[in-house]
């Protein structure tokens, strides 16, 4: 099976930088993926690692480390309307197994 | 157009009832997905469909039944189901071999009384 553990909850102030770190276990590796998900929205796919390393698109930036089974998601120059919950999710089997989420709440 | 569309949005219904989940998408995706959301939750995969064809099933109690008529269109049967199937049930598409990159649904709010 899978496991994927991330922090459940973050606050930040509006411009601010936030790190979203995803620590996971499984078998069959293909890769991390990470979606939005605004409250009462459906998921909405950021970006994936397949290769250790950064991808940077626009604020958003996702690194992986597959030696450490480690990813994070950054999120730069906060807005309001980056409040939303974040996923992580590992890919195996042809299948998306999600971590449970982490609320990021944007303060003024 | 990279739009899933579900229909419907809302759905309350009897535990003896039988209804029937909508979903559509016109990207040319072949893999197609069901998923179940509880409030606060991530989603959890109920079905695959590739090529039209049903290629996993996670277990779902059969009071759900995937139905994918084309490539296009996939459905979710329900019957008899508990009040605790209660959740925000959430389609998505995807190439298949893109498994990382789902394209979702809006889903449709599904309330067992």
């Amino acid at each position: 099976g899978q496991s994927l553990e991330q922090p459940s909850e973050v606050t930040a102030v509006e411009g601010a930088i936030v790190q979203i770190n995803c620590t996971y276990q499984t078998s069959g590796f293909y890769g991390l993926s990470w979606y939005q998900q605004h409250d009462g929205g459906a998921p909405t796919f950021l970006s994936y690692n397949a290769l250790d390393g950064l991808e940077e698109t626009g604020r958003f930036s996702s690194f992986l480390s597959r030696s450490d089974s480690y990813g994070y998601l950054l999120l730069q120059e906060l807005q309001m309307k980056d409040s939303a919950s974040y996923f992580c999710a590992v890919i195996s089997d042809y299948k998306l197994s999600f971590g449970a989420g982490t609320t990021v709440t944007v303060r003024a | 157009d990279t739009e899933v569309t579900q229909t419907p949005k809302h759905l309350v219904m009897g535990m003896t009832n039988k209804k029937s989940l909508k979903c559509e998408q016109h990207m040319g995706h072949r893999a197609m997905y069901w998923y179940k959301q509880k409030a606060k939750k991530p989603p959890e995969l109920m079905f695959v469909y590739s090529y039209e064809k049903l290629s996993i099933n996670e277990s779902v109690p059969s009071r759900f039944s995937p139905e994918c008529p084309n490539s296009s269109l996939l459905n979710l049967h329900l019957h008899a189901l508990q009040p605790e199937d209660s959740a925000l049930y959430l389609c998505a598409s995807s190439h298949p071999i893109d498994t990382y990159e789902q394209y979702f649904g809006p889903g449709t709010r599904l309330t067992v009384t």
